[in-house]
Order: structure tokens, then C-alpha cells, then sequence
């Protein structure tokens, strides 16, 4: 069964707006939510990460906001620019192993 | 600094045959981790490994098998392959079984099984 499960499949935004991007977990174990970025023909990469005792994390232009109780939590990305065009994938684990992914969600931000 | 370094990057195969998807990390990590990708499916765990000599099972185990011989190194084995294992394959590190450390992932393996 999916452990992770992300929407929406795909997301087409014009430079500036602010997509985001959803997650839902069923494990109230994991303790660790990262998201990655996936360029074509690259591995992914880390791109920021939250733990469960924190409601939002920041990191430049890139937001996590979690909600504990709803067991959900998702990726906003401020001022999207071209270069932001990627997969992302959500995930989460418990003591950063055995980490589940979502299924991934292709951004593209037009100029 | 080379991180995760996976050979070959591209293979085809056919039906039946066996292959090694090479990976090797200098970061000194002590967990290791192979993934396979399929379309539209995110990411499944097949075998990870938590040191040298100790590897076990993911998600989707059947049909490769592992082996961790040394810290740095961590070949996948495909034996008699199908076309169900067409993906693209990661392999991913890192540092510790612990709070605040996210994986490093190499570029992939692209494998086509005809």
C-alpha cells in the first residue's frame, strides 16, 4: 500500500505564482519529512525537510507547512522561477531510514 | 567530492540475462540504498544495507539480490532479467540512522530489459 501519497500528479504555473504541493502519510511513526527535487536525467536531490514537532520550516523560497493532526503536510515555493521546473517528490521515514516517497509531481513554471 | 557514483548509466537487456548495476559512495556512509523508479510510482526501496556484511530487504526485493562487502561499495544483481524490472535505478547514502540527515542520491541507471 502507498504510505505516501502526493498530489497533484502535475502543476503548471506562470513565473512569480506559488504552487504547492501536497503530501498525506498513514504512519504516525515517521518522524522525518523531506522533499526532493528531481531534474531530468539527475538523481534527486534534497531540497528541505521538516520533523513533526514543527508546524513550517523556510529555507529561501521554499516553504514546508505541516499539520500533525491531519497527518499532512506540504511544499509552497515562493516567486517560482523557469529554473524551479522539476519533479518533486515528497517522503517520510522513521530515524531517516527506510524512506517512503509519494509518486512525484511535475512543476513546470513558464516565463 | 564525486558523492554517489553509479556505472553503467544506460543498459539494455534481454530477457534472461544477468547484470551488476555498480555503485560506489566516498562520503564514508555507512547506509546505502538501491531504488527503483517507474513512472508516475515515486521511488520503491529494493535493498538497503546499514554497514558492511549486513544488507536486508525493501519494499520490492524479488528478483535482485545485494552484497556490501566494503563501506564504499554496493552492487545491485539482477539475475535472469524481466521486463517488469525495465526502470531507472538510484542508489542513494547517507551518514546515519538518525535525526536531520536526508539521502544523496547518484544519477541512475537506465536499464531497458527486451
Amino acid at each position: 500500500q502507498q504510505q505516501v501519497k502526493q498530489s497533484p500528479q502535475s502543476l503548471i504555473v506562470q513565473k512569480g505564482g506559488i504552487p504547492i504541493i501536497n503530501c498525506a502519510y498513514e504512519n504516525t511513526a515517521f518522524d522525518y519529512f523531506p522533499w526532493y527535487q528531481q531534474f531530468p536525467g539527475k538523481g534527486p536531490a534534497l531540497l528541505i525537510a521538516i520533523r513533526p514537532d514543527v508546524s513550517e520550516k523556510k529555507e529561501g523560497r521554499f516553504t514546508i507547512s505541516f499539520n500533525k493532526s491531519a497527518k499532512q503536510f506540504s511544499l509552497h515555493i515562493m516567486d517560482s522561477q523557469p529554473g524551479d521546473s522539476a519533479t518533486y517528490f515528497c517522503a517520510a521515514s522513521m530515524n531517516n531510514n527506510d524512506m517512503r516517497f509519494g509518486a512525484g509531481t511535475r512543476l513546470t513554471v513558464k516565463p | 567530492n564525486a558523492g554517489v557514483t553509479q556505472t553503467p548509466k544506460f543498459r539494455i537487456l534481454k530477457i534472461g540475462q544477468s547484470m551488476t548495476l555498480q555503485c560506489t559512495q566516498d562520503m564514508n556512509h555507512n547506509y546505502m540504498y538501491w531504488y527503483r523508479q517507474d513512472p508516475g510510482m515515486g521511488l520503491k526501496l529494493i535493498y538497503y544495507s546499514v554497514g558492511a556484511g549486513i544488507t536486508d530487504k525493501g519494499e520490492v526485493p524479488n528478483g535482485y539480490n545485494v552484497s556490501r562487502s566494503t563501506t564504499e561499495d554496493f552492487p545491485l544483481r539482477l539475475e535472469l532479467a524481466a521486463p517488469s524490472q525495465t526502470s531507472v535505478y538510484f542508489c542513494a547514502s547517507t551518514n546515519l540512522r538518525g535525526r536531520g540527515h536526508g539521502y544523496t542520491f547518484g544519477s541512475g541507471t537506465r536499464l531497458t530489459v527486451v
